[in-house]
């Protein structure tokens, strides 16, 4: 059984950082790409970051771009999110979700709650 | 950046057909995926490369493409299918979500 876990969130402030850790299991870790996926209070779902499985190369929103950075330990079946110069608009429940066909995501977790703010 | 446009709300009465619609430029040459969401719930995969149907998801979810304007179809509509629902599609280098549409069942 696929399954995603994600951890890390919490209450930061403005200019904060924060890691997000998704475990996950039940399939070929480092065959497949991992994307993170947020969703602030009440809005719908942004894209933020996407890291190949193979390759490992990595993908960016702009609204993320140089402040993120995505990451993977295959040997612990793990993917992270690096938050940096966080930011108000930043607030959002964060998913954890593993690439399907086609550029879908067709696993995700119950997602980490994170908090910009003073 | 690449928009993906879906209309805010559909209304459908019990039994009936809903089609919720997502369009953008292009559209024909990328595949779409949707998403069903349910208040205080994760995202489930309903759909995805235009038109295939993940295990586990009802028969009466379907998907159809043509030109810049893809379909989420959802024949015999039922009670428990009321949710917000998003297309989204990897654009070359980025993946893009729709705004979103609250099916209302009533």
């Amino acid at each position: 059984e696929v399954q995603v876990l994600e951890s890390g969130g919490g209450l930061v402030q403005p200019g904060g950082s924060l890691r997000l850790s998704c475990a996950a299991s039940g399939f070929t870790f480092r065959s497949y790409a991992m994307t993170w996926v947020r969703q602030a209070p009440g809005k719908g779902l942004e894209w933020v970051s996407t890291i190949g499985g193979s390759d490992g190369k990595t993908y960016y929103a702009a609204s993320v771009k140089g402040r993120f950075t995505i990451s993977r330990d295959n040997s612990k079946n793990t993917v992270y999110l690096q938050m940096n110069s966080l930011r108000g608009e930043d607030t959002a429940l964060y998913y954890c979700a593993k690439d399907g066909p086609g550029g879908s995501c067709d696993y995700w977790g119950q997602g980490t709650l994170v908090t910009v703010s003073s | 950046s690449y928009d993906l446009t879906q209309p805010p709300s559909v209304s459908v009465s019990p039994g009936q057909t809903a089609t919720i619609t997502c369009s953008g430029n292009d559209l024909g040459y990328k595949y779409v995926c949707w998403y069903q969401q349910k208040p205080g719930q994760s995202p489930v995969l309903v759909i995805y490369q235009d038109t295939n149907r993940p295990s586990g998801i009802p028969e009466r979810f379907s998907g159809s493409k043509s030109g810049n304007t893809a379909t989420l179809i959802i024949t015999g509509t039922q009670a428990m299918d009321e949710a917000d629902y998003y297309c989204q599609v990897w654009d070359g280098s980025t993946g893009v979500f729709g705004g979103g549409t609250k099916l209302t069942v009533l």
